[in-house]
């Protein structure tokens, strides 16, 4: 089963500040998706990556995925109160199965 | 368009009780997942469909049943319950499988004491 780590699992910083989360496995993957999930509700797409090395902004999130397809990582530019959720990535795990990571846990203070 | 709906919202059954799951989608996906949701412990597979009459195992199947007899529905059977069945659940569609993205509904939020 391929499995992914998702780091740091909590995160609490001020509202401005800057923050990375990553997303990384021993096994390479076709894809990677990131979802972000708010209290109460279901998880929501945020993007795909799909080719090694590439990036991709959302207005302040910025996605990139690894070279070698084994990891990812999410910034985010000045955090507001607004991207306070639950962050989880997500990749093939083989025959239509999406795997997810435990996510990482932002709460972003005012 | 209304989406993923699930059915009830939260429900709290006493152990060895049975009870279904509703999940239906108006988007005319083929693919349809169920989750699981424990805190910490991110989204886990429990049963998935990629069309109408074929349903497959996923991570965690044991306890569980599903049926998909049309393209909108996909109830999940929870059939003697148990404390290690609590959790939130999440139904999900996709138009192409995991190539796709994952719509998902609002969750179920189950109590089993």
């Amino acid at each position: 089963t391929q499995l992914l780590e998702q780091s740091p699992q909590f995160l609490s910083i001020q509202e401005g500040e800057n923050l990375t989360v990553y997303c990384n496995s021993s096994s390479v993957f076709s894809s990677l998706q990131w979802y972000r999930q708010e209290p109460g509700e279901g998880p929501v797409l945020l993007v795909t990556v799909v080719t090694g090395g590439e990036v991709k902004k959302l207005k302040r999130l910025t996605f990139q995925f690894g070279d070698a397809r084994k990891d990812s990582s999410l910034h985010i530019t000045a955090a507001q109160p607004g991207d306070t959720g639950l962050y989880l990535c997500a990749g093939e795990g083989g025959s239509e199965k999406l795997v997810f990571g435990k996510g990482t846990k932002l709460t972003v203070n005012p | 368009n209304a989406g993923v709906t699930q059915t009830p919202k939260f429900r709290i059954l006493k152990i060895g009780q049975s009870m279904t799951l509703q999940c239906t989608q108006d988007m005319n996906h083929n693919y349809m997942y169920w989750y699981r949701q424990d805190p910490g412990m991110g989204l886990k597979l429990i049963y998935y469909s990629v069309g109408a009459g074929i349903t497959d195992k996923g991570e965690v199947p044991n306890g569980y049943n599903v049926s998909r007899s049309t393209t909108e529905d996909f109830p999940l059977r929870l059939e003697l319950a148990a404390p290690s069945q609590t959790s939130v659940y999440f139904c999900a569609s996709s138009l192409q499988g995991i190539d796709s993205p994952l719509h998902f509904g609002n969750g179920t939020r189950l109590t089993v004491t």
